[in-house]
């Protein structure tokens, strides 16, 4: 059973649009949800995170949108570059230890 | 900071032989270390975590003889995989985490090639 779905698989967007990518997860018990960006052949590099507590966190052109009560999260990328051109994936976490549920990851592909 | 490293970025083993990966937290003191798999074009599967002192955590269906773990100090876990199999090829990761810390920081992988 996966318990955070991510959606889409793929996206193309255009230099200087906005990328969106969504996630939904169903364990109440999630309280951590993060977003790694990885570029082949690396490990995934955390890219912001965000707590239950708070509807949206900003870090320059990253923004982490949350709906607690619709249990989905997304990661909205302005002013898309080339560079950001990456696999995207939401993960989550919960309880005591610390391990991370993992979507599936959006293959992300903007062009100039 | 935060940074974690991973030894070796490449190994090709023949079958039959033991491999052994190296994952160090260089700024950090890592109470928890987590081992993961990931095949081309998927997801990670996390296979282990590591306590610092304590025996390997693993994840249901992860055989324990075949990927063991070592988690001897604070910024050092080692995974060797025992008797490796082409199907054991795959890129290794590793993250760490300090002591009640949700963010985990993850090496830069490893690709093993079984022959």
């Amino acid at each position: 059973q996966q318990q955070v779905k991510q959606s889409p698989q793929s996206l193309i967007v255009q230099k200087g649009g906005i990328s969106i990518i969504n996630c939904a997860y169903e364990n109440t018990a999630f309280d951590y949800f993060p977003w790694y960006q990885q570029f082949p052949g690396k490990g995934p590099a955390l890219l912001i995170a965000i707590r239950p507590d708070v509807s949206e966190k900003k870090e320059g052109r990253f923004t982490i949108s949350f709906n607690k009560s619709a249990k989905q999260f997304s990661l909205h990328i302005m002013d898309s570059q080339p560079g950001d051109s990456a696999t995207y994936f939401c993960a989550a976490s919960g309880g005591s230890n610390y391990k991370l549920t993992f979507g599936k990851g959006t293959l992300l592909t903007v062009n100039p | 900071g935060a940074v974690v490293s991973q030894h070796p970025s490449r190994v090709i083993c023949k079958s039959g032989t033991s491999v052994k990966i190296e994952c160090r937290s260089l700024d950090f003191q890592a109470t928890t270390m987590f081992w993961y798999r990931q095949f081309p074009k998927q997801s990670l599967m996390l296979m282990a975590t590591s306590n610092e002192g304590s025996k390997a955590t693993y994840e249901q269906g992860v055989e324990k003889d075949k990927f063991l773990i070592n988690h001897a100090s604070l910024t050092l876990s080692t995974l060797t995989v025992t008797s490796a199999h082409p199907e054991d090829s795959s890129f290794y990761i590793c993250s760490a985490s300090t002591h009640g810390g949700y963010e985990q920081y993850f090496g830069p992988g490893t690709r093993l090639t079984v022959t």
